[in-house]
């Protein structure tokens, strides 16, 4: 069965602290990762992470993928309260039909200023 | 605008009544796609539309659920006879589709409460 597992479940940490979210994958005809940031509403796409070990970064965010151990993660530095979301990250794979996403339950980040 | 929207954003249904809920893609974009997402879990696939053909359909849980796309473009997802074991939030997204630009977009999505 496909399936995606993220760590840990939830995090609280405070302003300014460094945080690292995990997300480990089992998936046949694998093709990418996506990490997502959802607060109340809809997923904002943050990152798609194709090829192994090459790291990709946007501000404070910065994610690598690693497809020989089959996991992925997300780092956040000095951290805001803005920043307080649920992190969801998917795997990307191929059916018949094209491709899918499989979800993991997400980490729940807090920041407290 | 220039994103996926949804509508309604919330529905509250009795218990054995059939609801609809619609999506508007981004203009253009190919793929559709609906999730369901219960409170505490990520969102889980049900259907996906490459313009009007649904080419898969697995992940509805049972024959109550129906989602249609006749024009390549706005998509309804309905439910008939509502359980409360439908409550969630179903979310909408769209992409281009294209190998380079798999990333898909989401709508706000719409909470759904059956009573």
């Amino acid at each position: 069965e496909d399936k995606v597992v993220q760590s840990p479940l939830s995090l609280v940490v405070h302003e300014g602290d460094t945080v690292t979210l995990n997300c480990s994958y089992e998936v046949t005809n694998f093709r990418s990762l996506l990490w997502y940031k959802q607060e109340k509403k809809a997923p904002t796409f943050l990152f798609m992470l194709t090829s192994s070990g090459i790291e990709k970064k946007s501000g404070r965010l910065s994610s690598i993928l690693d497809k020989k151990e089959l996991f992925s993660i997300l780092n956040i530095t000095a951290t805001q309260t803005g920043d307080s979301a649920v992190y969801l990250c998917a795997a990307r794979f191929t059916r018949e039909y094209g491709n899918k996403l499989v979800f993991g339950a997400g980490t729940i980040l807090r920041v407290k200023s | 605008g220039a994103g996926v929207s949804q509508s309604p954003r919330y529905k509250v249904a009795k218990r054995g009544q059939d609801v609809a809920l619609r999506c508007d893609p981004i203009s253009g974009h190919v793929s559709l796609f609906w999730y369901q997402q219960a409170l505490g879990q990520g969102p889980e696939f049900l259907t996906y539309f490459q313009n009007e053909a649904q080419l898969d359909k697995s992940g509805l849980p049972s024959d109550r659920f129906f989602a249609e796309r006749p024009e390549g473009s706005v998509s309804t997802l309905k439910i008939q006879r509502t359980q409360q074991e439908d409550s969630a939030v179903y979310l909408c997204a769209s992409s281009l589709g294209t190998e380079s630009s798999y990333e898909q977009y989401f709508g706000p999505g719409t909470r759904l409460t059956v009573t």
